[in-house]
């Protein structure tokens, strides 16, 4: 089993739709969850990350983390065009060192 | 701002050629990391180093090889390169002070061997 699970997609939603992304990950001792960006011919960037369990909120994005279904999730509220972008989970293994990545997931937000 | 800068975009080399990437940072970071991105496989970690010459295998390191004799500086080298390493690498950094620390990346260098 991957210690992360990520659907690849491709994901497209009309304009001004809630799109919900999700991972799922098998060791539960991992704390720190992370949502990076990333922009077709670019690196990945840093969106938001949460520790242990529960929501955090930043403008129209909310990333929530069920650590007893060891479930991660990024809810992107009145997508936009610019949101068009594949968005990777990752976690941060325990020795704060190692990013352990998720396939990415290939959103597309048609106007 | 944060910068980890790849010294190519776009490379193209032949097989068998010996092929350095170089990735410096200017953040005073003391993580350093060599991904490659394949289509279907996402990001693999090839090397990562956190200290002035450590460096440590990641999951795909057969093929490759590493050089940090300075800390901004971060090089992967391909011995003997092989089509199969045609790929996007891209480079990262991170501080290892604060816990949950971002990985900073640079634009990727998008190599064809040929």
């Amino acid at each position: 089993q991957k210690e992360v699970e990520q659907d690849p997609g491709p994901l497209s939603v009309p304009e001004g739709a809630i799109v919900s992304l999700n991972c799922t990950y098998s060791n539960s001792a991992f704390q720190y969850f992370m949502w990076y960006r990333q922009y077709s011919r670019k690196g990945p960037e840093l969106l938001m990350y949460t520790y242990s369990s529960g929501n955090k909120e930043d403008g129209r994005f909310t990333a929530q983390v069920d650590k007893s279904s060891k479930y991660i999730s990024l809810f992107i509220r009145d997508s936009q065009p610019s949101d068009s972008a594949t968005y990777l989970c990752a976690i941060l293994a325990g020795n704060n060192r190692k990013l352990i990545w998720g396939l990415g997931t290939s959103l597309a937000v048609n106007p | 701002d944060v910068k980890v800068t790849q010294s190519s975009r776009y490379l193209v080399k032949r097989t068998g050629e010996k092929v350095f990437l170089e990735c410096v940072q200017d953040m005073d970071h003391e993580n350093m990391f060599w991904y490659r991105q394949d289509p279907g496989l996402g990001l693999r970690l090839i090397y990562f180093s956190y200290d002035v010459k450590m460096k440590e295998k990641g999951d795909i390191p057969e093929g490759y090889s590493v050089s940090r004799e300075k800390k901004e500086r971060f090089s992967l080298i391909l011995e003997s390169a092989s089509t199969n390493q045609t790929s996007m690498y891209l480079c990262a950094s991170s501080s290892l002070d604060r816990v949950g620390t971002e990985a900073f990346f640079g634009q990727g260098t998008r190599l064809t061997v040929v």
